[in-house]
């Protein structure tokens, strides 16, 4: 048990609609990041949160938002679906002082 | 703007046999190197970092700021040692956003 869960696990879309992902950290860890990986490519970073704030941002357009919560669970939210969007979502968390971020298994999203 | 290029998609070396995964990278200040691994249907996750000038697993890798890389080796490979690796740099502390390669995936034969 690494102590990062995402859910879904898997999870399909239409074009234009809206999704949520979720990731839940274990205690301690006050920051989140969130990844995306599409086939074939390493994962991209979109943005991160530390502490209930955004505090850094990737290439990634306003239609993708976050979240983070008190009890150190977070949310991804993508607003008007596009094809391209289909990907592996990643969330990593990351305590104070730790050697380096602890990954979630992923959403895998699929935009038909 | 940061870049972690890994030349090689695929590498596939028999078992016994040293192997050296390519890594290099582009940051105009100090990075932080990883490399993190992926064995099948597992999750992403750390196998080492630069600053630690630690051998896990029997891999090491050193960072070599004249050539801008950061090339993972192991001496004597392992059927166990298959699976997908990223290298990932980030800008400074770790508390940073990681930028990784693309990946190479190590097959290790019999």
């Amino acid at each position: 048990e690494t102590g990062v869960t995402q859910s879904p696990t898997h999870l399909i879309k239409t074009r234009g609609q809206q999704v949520t992902l979720r990731c839940s950290s274990q205690s301690g860890h006050n920051t989140v990041s969130w990844y995306q990986q599409a086939l074939g490519q390493g994962p991209q970073f979109i943005f991160q949160y530390y502490r209930e704030e955004e505090n850094g941002r990737g290439n990634f357009p306003p239609r993708f938002s976050g979240l983070q919560f008190p009890n150190y669970s977070s949310e991804l939210n993508v607003n008007a679906l596009e094809l391209d969007d289909s990907a592996l979502y990643l969330c990593a968390s990351r305590e104070q002082g730790a050697r380096g971020y602890t990954f979630g298994s992923g959403t895998r999203l699929t935009v038909v | 703007a940061q870049r972690v290029t890994q030349p090689e998609k695929l590498l596939s070396v028999f078992k016994g046999a040293p192997v050296e995964l390519k890594c290099n990278y582009s940051y105009s200040g100090s990075p932080e190197l990883f490399w993190y691994v992926q064995y099948s249907r597992q999750r992403l996750q750390l196998l080492l970092r630069h600053i630690s000038r630690e051998s896990i697993k029997g891999f090491t890798a050193d960072l070599n700021k004249g050539e801008t890389s950061f090339h993972l080796k192991k001496p004597f490979a392992q059927e166990e040692d298959s699976a997908m690796y990223y290298c990932a740099l980030s800008r400074g502390g770790s508390n940073y956003k990681l930028t990784f390669g693309k990946g190479t995936l190590l097959t290790v034969n019999p």
